[in-house]
């Protein structure tokens, strides 16, 4: 049974870069029949897509979030990373990782991780 | 980018009823749309995938319906656990979310 598992700092000063990691367990990143994603949810709201990658290393971005955005993989590790920077509270959410059926919906998730941006 | 709007926002229902909720789509999304649930505390879950087929454990008391850009979640007879937060998302283009609608128990 394939589960994943964020991991990484729970706060981060603002201007930094939010660096948080991934990690599959009982399946393999290298299938080719996902995208791996991250999704974030700000306290009290809704749900934010923020991108995915192929194990292949293609990536997609959500545009309002493009230009802060890399996502990475470690096929050797069976992880995937993002990275966020210049953050500001702005993006204080959970941040959630996901598998992605490709051209599909979300079917396995994260428990996720709190990520405060404060000084 | 596709804008997800759900109704309502909220949503009161006592145990055994029926529950449906709205989802619509700014522009057609085909059948690439998707409901998850949402427990306080808890990691979303697939309910429904392609508008309307259950995902794996999902009890057929959940229904989903629709295309293009007016769909439907129905709960047949609420049961406890099912008081939570539902959302659609399509996968048309990328990914976006509607906003929520919150299943209470009245």
């Amino acid at each position: 049974q394939v589960q994943l598992q964020e991991s990484g700092p729970g706060l981060v000063k603002p201007s930094q870069t939010l660096s948080l990691t991934c990690t599959v367990s009982g399946g393999s990143i290298s299938s080719g029949d996902y995208y791996w994603s991250w999704i974030r949810q700000p306290p009290g709201k809704g749900l934010e897509w923020i991108g995915y990658i192929y194990y292949s290393g293609s990536t997609y971005y959500n545009p309002s979030l493009k230009s802060r955005v890399t996502i990475s993989v470690d096929t050797s590790k069976n992880q995937f990373s993002l990275k966020l920077s210049s953050v500001t509270a702005a993006d204080t959410a959970v941040y959630y990782c996901a598998r992605e059926i490709v051209a599909d919906a979300f079917d396995i998730w994260g428990q996720g991780t709190m990520v405060t941006v404060s000084s | 980018e596709i804008v997800m709007t759900q109704s309502p926002a909220t949503l009161s229902v006592s145990p055994g009823e029926r529950a449906t909720l709205s989802c619509r789509a700014s522009q057609s999304v085909s059948s690439n749309l998707a409901w998850y649930q949402q427990k306080p505390g808890q990691a979303p879950r697939l309910l429904i995938y392609g508008a309307s087929t259950r995902a794996t454990g999902i009890p057929a008391r959940f229904s989903g319906s629709g295309s293009g850009t007016e769909f439907t979640l129905t709960i047949s007879s609420l049961q406890s656990e099912d008081f939570a937060v539902y959302y659609c998302q399509q996968y048309n283009n990328w990914g976006t979310f509607g906003q929520g609608t919150k299943v209470e128990i009245k």
